[in-house]
């Protein structure tokens, strides 16, 4: 399986809910990783967990809290998201954060609506 | 901090001709540089990066550290060609930073 493979496609929430995204991959990649697109602009990272540990956090709201329990999944649990969060939210994997030359392998995303 | 800057939002050209996407780059240390790709419907996906030195579906890119540049080239463009195509410059911890991106269309 050489894929990221993300849940759900599309998720619309409002601003008092609680949801989760999901990712998997089975690759034996060791770091894994969100990103936020949004529309017309590239991904920005948010997040990076390496060896299920958290590696780097680029400043994101805690209304966005990552997890990652074992090396294959990595969630991203969403509460109280504003308007302004809407977005495609793409997770990513690598074999490891040490090889930065080690390419990102990306799922297709989840993209997110708050109302 | 690292930045990467692609000058061109669009770039139109018409089969066969050659295709040029520009790319530059600030970082302070030595940068590994990578061409990502996203198609119609697909997922973005990695075109090339600067350390294999290899040509991926006629395209090239070579890195200019005295220009801090990393342009990514094609000689004869195809209408499979037409896609958003990202440079993306690695640091440490593997932080990928993505340019802001060039969508290419290939007329027939």
């Amino acid at each position: 399986d050489t894929e990221v493979t993300q849940t759900p496609k599309h998720l619309v929430m409002g601003m008092t809910n609680k949801k989760s995204l999901k990712c998997e991959q089975h690759m034996g990649h060791r770091a894994m990783y969100w990103y936020k697109q949004k529309a017309k602009k590239p991904p920005e990272l948010m997040f990076v967990y390496s060896y299920e540990k958290l590696s780097i956090n680029e400043s994101v709201p805690s209304r966005f809290s990552p997890e990652c329990p074992n090396s294959s999944l990595l969630n991203l649990h969403l509460h109280a998201l504003q308007p302004e969060d809407s977005a495609l939210y793409l997770c990513a994997s690598s074999q490891d954060i040490k090889q930065a030359y080690s390419p990102l392998h990306f799922g297709n995303g989840t993209r997110l609506t708050v109302t | 901090a690292q930045r990467v800057t692609q000058p061109e939002k669009l770039l139109s050209v018409f089969k066969g001709a050659p295709v040029e996407l520009k790319c530059n780059y600030s970082y302070s240390g030595s940068p590994e540089l990578f061409w990502y790709v996203q198609y119609s419907r697909q997922r973005l996906q990695l075109l090339l990066r600067h350390i294999s030195r290899e040509s991926i579906k006629g395209f090239t890119a070579d890195l200019n550290k005295g220009e801090t540049s990393f342009h990514l080239k094609k000689p004869f463009a195809q209408e499979e060609d037409s896609a958003m195509y990202y440079c993306a410059l690695s640091a440490a911890g593997n932080k990928l930073t993505f340019g802001g991106g060039t969508r290419v269309l290939v007329k027939p």
